[in-house]
């Protein structure tokens, strides 16, 4: 079955830029979507199809694709950044298709 | 606004069955595919189930399959998880989620709340 890597965590301090990759084999070919956790909380999607953000997510956040590899971009990283990430694809070619990475903690230092 | 809210929750011995539900409201239920994500604590997410807007198409994960329904009732706007033979390791918060679609791929986009199910003795 497709598996997603995260790092573990991320640290950065406030007003830097946080970056959360998420790798698989041939992730060019998917779609990856985002979702941040914060404590307590449910998930809260916040970027998909690679690049796209709801309404009322902030620009700051943002995706993007190349190679094999997935990146979800936090510019002037603030307090309230600080969350568990997960990348996520929908591999059509399994009878499981649904993925979710092993999530990233965003730590503001 | 697009409201998810789950219910049946709790603990259950080990072997033992428990059904949950997922009332949906804001949005047209019968027009979307549907989603089970489960966390158990202190975990990552793991994706559970999906069902199609029609009932007709149903995926699940190795972890589940065999063991876990989806199905829902249109007519109620409500989702359900039935879960049979359950185990230690199926203890986690379980999410519904409203599947969204970007060719060719489905994303959650809205979550509800969860419910918490405790596999014990």
């Amino acid at each position: 079955s497709y598996v997603l890597t995260q790092p573990p965590s991320v640290s950065v301090a406030p007003g830097q830029t946080a970056r959360i990759t998420c790798g698989g084999n041939n992730i060019g070919t998917k779609r990856v979507h985002w979702y941040q956790q914060k404590p307590g909380q449910a998930p809260v999607l916040v970027v998909y199809g690679d690049s796209d953000r709801p309404s009322g997510i902030p620009e700051r956040l943002s995706g993007s694709h190349s190679g094999n590899t997935a990146t979800l971009t936090i510019s002037r990283v603030e307090a309230g950044d600080e969350a568990d990430y997960y990348c996520q694809v929908w591999d059509n070619s399994s009878d499981h298709p649904g993925v979710f990475g092993g999530g990233t903690k965003l730590t503001v230092l | 606004q697009v409201q998810l809210v789950e219910s049946g929750g709790g603990v259950v011995q080990p072997g033992r069955s428990l059904r949950l539900s997922c009332a949906a409201s804001g949005f047209t239920f019968s027009s979307s595919a549907m989603h089970w994500v489960r966390q158990a604590p202190g975990k990552g997410l793991e994706w559970v189930a999906v069902i199609s807007y029609d009932g007709i198409k149903k995926y699940y994960a190795d972890s589940v399959k065999g063991r876990f329904t989806i199905s829902r009732d249109n007519s109620k706007n409500t989702l359900i998880l039935q879960m049979n033979s359950l185990r230690a390791e199926d203890t986690a918060v379980y999410y519904c989620a409203r599947a969204d679609f970007i060719g060719p791929s489905y994303f959650l986009d809205f979550w509800g709340q969860g419910t918490l199910v405790t596999v014990s003795s």
